[in-house]
């Protein structure tokens, strides 16, 4: 099936330790996409790729780094500059385009030891 | 389960009631608009979306409205189940260069058996 594969679905970072987060997706889609998400707030986005070996910053890109070698893959990695990490991250995929629906993986819960 | 959000906005219905769950948005600008379904310890899963062209779009058992006047978006589900049990978030592109989404806080719905 096709779809969009995060991992892992927990995450637990050492302070002074930098994560990656996977998200790889099987829907040939041009665009990808980094959100946060915390309790009570609405998914708020970190970074974006429009298509290979591109990306641009979102609205909390600090702390934050990606890349974009593969269309398929998209991974996030969070770094201990980002002092408040613990959140769920969401990735989501799309055509490229205008106006074209976004489809989201289950996310990855990363927390502080 | 994931908790997406500890203090959103409840609204409670009776199994078989219909439901409507409304969403005020930002940008008069906007012009394509997504409701999303969140379960707890999932991504969000598209529902529906309407484009600003439009103003009432229909789908399995659910309907988007949309009032550009007072930029004002609902999704009305019919005959609720209590799998429709969940967070839902309304989402507006509000880049026409892209294909950035703007979502809502969310709307929590519970439905009573």
């Amino acid at each position: 099936d096709g779809g969009i594969t995060q991992s892992p679905k927990y995450l637990f970072r050492k302070e002074g330790q930098n994560v990656t987060l996977s998200c790889e997706q099987n829907l040939n889609h041009d665009a990808m996409y980094w959100y946060r998400q915390d309790p009570g707030q609405g998914l708020r986005l970190i970074y974006y790729s429009q298509i290979v070996n591109d990306f641009q910053k979102g609205d909390i890109a600090e702390g934050y780094s990606v890349s974009r070698e593969k269309k398929e893959s998209f991974p996030l990695t969070v770094t201990s500059a980002q002092k408040n990490p613990t959140a769920f991250y969401l990735c989501a995929s799309s055509l490229g385009g205008f106006n074209q629906p976004q489809h989201f993986g289950d996310g990855t819960r990363l927390s502080i030891l | 389960g994931e908790s997406v959000g500890l203090h959103l906005p409840t609204l409670s219905v009776q199994e078989g009631d219909n439901s409507i769950i409304n969403c005020a948005y930002s940008n008069s600008a906007s012009d394509y608009f997504i409701w999303y379904k969140q379960e707890s310890g999932k991504g969000p899963q598209f529902i529906i979306d309407i484009r600003s062209n439009m103003d009432k779009r229909q789908g399995q058992r659910v309907t988007v409205l949309l009032n550009k006047t007072v930029k004002h978006l609902s999704l009305q589900i019919a005959a609720t189940q209590p799998g429709d049990s969940a967070v839902y978030f309304c989402a507006e592109n509000y880049n026409n260069a892209g294909n950035m989404l703007t979502f809502g806080g969310g709307t929590r719905l519970m439905v009573k058996p």
